[in-house]
């Protein structure tokens, strides 16, 4: 019963590289999205998708590239990581149906010095 | 646009003291609510919800009443224990946009001591 299993777990970048954050869920959940944590802020929305092939903004989306080429799948790219994208990162997944749970993974934290 | 606002942290409390963590919304319509919980170096988690106008969710003695006259979702538990350390996270989202992503507050530390 795995749920959102997101790796890496830890990461550390240097200013400039690219990296991509991974994330599955094996539920069949049509929705999936990113956030961000970070101190005083709650989670920020990155990016989101409502079904394969299908992906849009959220309120945080530059330097930030998604794809989901799969139900399952829905990794996250930084293309030139910045110190200022040190964060805590999680993946998130839930039906359509309304009001339903979402469900997260246990974050990735990454430092970019 | 919508926004869900929480009290600040942290909140300090000994066991089986009385917990309530306020938290009030703004939305167009009437969203679901949500309490989430985070606990130290784990992901969130569903703690309780609440659908529409005077429901009350609640979950592991934690409860919260949807109030649209005040609109408010306040969490209370009569007597918490020293596992219910953690980050509590209100959020709201709209319930007629099918995949609409989750808006959170800003989160409150629990910690409690025994």
């Amino acid at each position: 019963n795995a749920g959102v299993t997101q790796t890496p777990k830890f990461q550390v970048l240097k200013t400039g590289q690219s990296m991509t954050l991974q994330c599955a869920q094996d539920m069949n959940h049509e929705y999936m999205s990113w956030y961000r944590q970070d101190p005083g802020m709650g989670l920020r929305l990155i990016h989101y998708s409502v079904g394969a092939g299908i992906t849009d903004q959220g309120e945080v989306p530059n330097g930030y590239n998604v794809s989901r080429s799969t139900t399952e799948d829905f990794p996250l790219r930084l293309l030139s990581a910045a110190p200022s994208q040190t964060s805590v990162y999680f993946c998130a997944s839930s039906s359509l149906l309304r009001n339903t749970e979402a469900f997260f993974g246990q974050g990735t934290r990454l430092t970019v010095v | 646009g919508d926004s869900v606002t929480q009290m600040e942290g942290p909140v300090t409390l000994s066991e089986e003291a009385f917990l309530t963590i306020n938290c009030t919304y703004t939305a167009t319509g009437y969203p679901s609510l949500f309490w989430y919980v985070q606990y130290p170096g784990e992901g969130l988690q569903l703690l309780l919800k609440a659908t529409k106008a005077d429901d009350k969710g609640s979950n592991k003695g934690f409860e919260a009443t949807y109030r649209k006259e005040t609109t408010s979702f306040h969490l209370e538990k009569g007597s918490v224990q020293v596992s219910d350390s953690a980050v509590y996270f209100c959020a709201l989202s709209d319930p007629n946009q099918a995949g609409t992503a989750l808006i959170f507050g800003k989160g409150t530390t629990l910690s409690v001591s025994s």
